[in-house]
């Protein structure tokens, strides 16, 4: 099986830099994804990494470490709109798993 | 496109009743998932298919059947309705070529009830 561990909460002020680190343990690993989920909407995809190093999109980048079994997203630029969760997602050959989410709060 | 499209977007039901969740996609994914999402946690997949006519169980597929006749549709079916499946449920659906990145694409999610 598999499991994931990501901090429950983030609390940072606009124009901030947060990173959320996620690592896991999994029987078989393809990739690691972000996705972002505002309060009473659904999931949307932020990024995926399936090789190690740095994906860039925009503000937001995401890092991956196999040999770690670690990645992070690294939110910059923090702006209000950017208070969501964000949850970190395992994919092996069949399905993804997802990490119980981080809550980012965005301050004035 | 619709996208992943969702109903109802809520129910209450008594318990021991029965109900099915309506899932579509016009994107012609090949994968769908459905998941249940309980406040404050992450998603937990319920079941899963590859493809029209198969299908696979998740984590936590107890108290639910789906079936996915073909490509665009993939209900989910609760019989005999527990509190234990009060939730927020979200259908998603990807595609699977032969390159391992996937993106899954949600649907807006039916939150239900059970009294």
């Amino acid at each position: 099986g598999q499991s994931l561990e990501q901090p429950s909460e983030v609390t940072a002020v606009e124009g901030a830099i947060v990173q959320i680190n996620c690592t896991y343990q999994t029987s078989g690993f393809y990739g690691l994804s972000w996705y972002q989920q505002h309060d009473g909407g659904a999931p949307t995809f932020l990024s995926y990494n399936g090789l190690d190093g740095l994906e860039e999109t925009g503000r937001f980048s995401s890092f991956l470490s196999r040999s770690d079994s670690y990645g992070y997203l690294l939110l910059q630029e923090l702006q209000m709109k950017d208070s969501a969760s964000y949850f970190c997602a395992v994919r092996d050959a069949s399905k993804l798993s997802f990490g119980a989410g981080t809550t980012v709060t965005v301050r004035a | 496109n619709a996208g992943v499209t969702q109903t109802p977007k809520f129910r209450i039901l008594k318990i021991g009743q029965s109900m099915t969740l309506q899932c579509a996609q016009d994107m012609n994914h090949n994968y769908m998932y459905w998941y249940r999402q309980d406040p404050g946690m992450g998603l937990k997949l319920i079941y899963y298919s590859v493809g029209a006519g198969i299908t696979d169980k998740g984590e936590v597929p107890n108290g639910y059947n789906v079936s996915r006749s073909t490509t665009e549709y993939f209900p989910l079916r609760l019989e005999l309705a527990a509190p234990s499946q009060t939730s927020v449920y979200f259908c998603a659906s990807s595609y699977r070529g032969d390159v391992n990145q996937e993106t899954q694409y949600f649907g807006p999610g039916t939150r239900l009830l059970v009294l």
